[in-house]
């Protein structure tokens, strides 16, 4: 199997709290982690591209200072959404690929952001 | 630019029956294409990739046709549950390198 586990699951909090979201493939070496970002009966919006140990690729529109990616291993990526308010509150997902080309990307099951 | 269509609308229908969900792209030419389940609140799952020269794949009571003339891709679902209920995603290969365009999807719901 190819397991992606993200947490946590849900995180509620006060404007201006920095909010860490992790990833991990639990059973393969990921290459190419990936951050989602996704409103309500909408596509998956991509934020960022993550390779082990380089920095990511962030798209266009995405802050990078805002949205801070770390990618320390071939297991483990983080999301951190520095300094949070209302308007990044969203459902946020990452998955992983264990390879380059025609590979199937495996989810974690998202983070559900709650900014008060 | 890329763009994928979905029909937005839900497929309703009922159970046994074939549900059929429908996937056009526009300025691209892609490779291979994919399609995804999700589930309200969580991430989408694989489900069945196709290539460019495959016309059809199956995988169970899946069947995914890709027409390249057309650019339009079928997902059939046969013998349909009230469990296959959920949204389903196409996705296809950006032109630049790694990342996947993901279409918006259509929710189906199978009753009962």
């Amino acid at each position: 199997g190819a397991v992606v586990s993200q947490h946590p699951s849900r995180v509620i909090c006060k404007s201006g709290t920095s909010v860490k979201i992790e990833c991990r493939s639990l059973d393969f070496q990921a290459t190419t982690m990936f951050w989602y970002r996704q409103f309500p009966k909408q596509s998956l919006m991509l934020m960022a591209t993550s390779n082990e140990g380089s920095k990511a690729t962030y798209e266009q529109g995405v802050e990078k200072d805002k949205f801070l990616i770390n990618h320390a291993s071939l297991t483990l990526s983080t999301l951190t959404v520095t300094s949070a308010h209302p308007e990044d509150s969203s459902f946020y997902i990452c998955s992983a690929t264990k390879g380059a080309g025609n590979q199937p990307q495996h989810f974690g099951d998202g983070t559900r952001l709650s900014i008060l | 630019s890329q763009k994928i269509e979905q029909n937005s609308e839900a497929l309703n229908i009922q159970e046994g029956k074939t549900a059929t969900l429908t996937c056009n792209y526009t300025n691209y030419s892609p490779a291979y294409l994919q399609w995804y389940r999700q589930d309200p609140g969580r991430g989408p799952v694989f489900l069945l990739l196709i290539r460019e020269n495959e016309k059809e794949k199956r995988k169970e009571r899946l069947k995914v046709t890709f027409d390249t003339t057309l650019k339009q891709s079928l997902f059939h679902i046969t013998a349909s549950q009230p469990a296959d209920s959920a949204t389903y995603l196409c996705a296809l290969p950006h032109t630049g390198g790694f990342k996947t365009i993901f279409g918006a999807g259509t929710r189906l719901f199978v009753k009962a």
